[in-house]
């Protein structure tokens, strides 16, 4: 069954350093979406992209943040100056339509530290 | 803010026992969907709820959506070890932003 792939599963950063984190969506989906879970905390929803414009996000994916489909496959969350607090699990998920009936799919999250 | 309450947040009971999980919001959602999630891996999807009241089976497991498309229950039967994990409940916020709880820890002993 296809899959969303997340590339590196663990990066470790300093603070203020940029740095991107990658994903594959699945070949015929067309909505991507990144979240992230703070350790002990809830999933929480960042941002929806759409043809190759951003459709929603949230209070927490400020101008530190961008997102970028750079060809047909790869879709990439950049943090520009990471800070200590972006530490997190980054899963990116991928839908084929909006909707209930187009269940999003989770990939298996990057593990983002900042030191 | 829209806020999914998961109670319990931990649970831990012997194989062969039943349990309800639950789901609340003081927000209406146009569905409600459970995940499981496994260390080390993305949420996968279990179930989505859609009408208030409604009712789905996946085999040993029962989601149920409140009336008012509040909140809604996980109940499973005759829980056994491989139903160990963290279950998390979603709202569906407008096209396809979801809304998590917290999740439910939940253990079950041989």
């Amino acid at each position: 069954e296809p899959e969303v792939t997340q590339t590196p599963s663990h990066q470790v950063t300093q603070m203020g350093q940029e740095v991107i984190l990658r994903c594959v969506p699945i070949s015929n989906h067309l909505y991507f979406y990144w979240y992230r879970q703070i350790l002990g905390q809830k999933v929480e929803f960042l941002v929806s992209f759409y043809n190759n414009e951003i459709s929603e996000k949230s209070e927490i994916f400020d101008d530190q943040f961008s997102v970028e489909r750079p060809d047909g496959s790869n879709f990439t969350l950049k943090i520009r100056s990471t800070k200590l607090e972006d530490s997190a699990m980054y899963f990116c998920a991928s839908s084929v339509d909006r909707g209930h009936n187009s269940p999003l799919h989770f990939g298996n999250g990057t593990r983002l530290t900042v030191t | 803010t829209q806020l999914l309450e998961q109670s319990p947040q931990f649970l831990s009971i012997q194989e062969g026992e039943n349990l309800t999980v639950y789901c609340n919001s003081s927000s209406v959602f146009s569905s409600l969907q459970w995940y499981r999630q496994e260390p080390g891996e993305g949420p996968v999807l279990l179930v989505t709820v859609v009408t208030g009241g409604e009712v789905k089976k996946l085999k040993r497991l029962t989601f149920q959506f409140g009336d008012a498309r509040k909140d809604s229950s996980l109940h499973i039967t005759a829980a056994q070890p491989g139903d160990t994990g963290l279950y998390l409940c979603a709202g569906v916020k407008g096209a396809q932003k979801l809304v998590f709880g917290q999740g439910t820890r939940l253990t079950i002993n041989p």
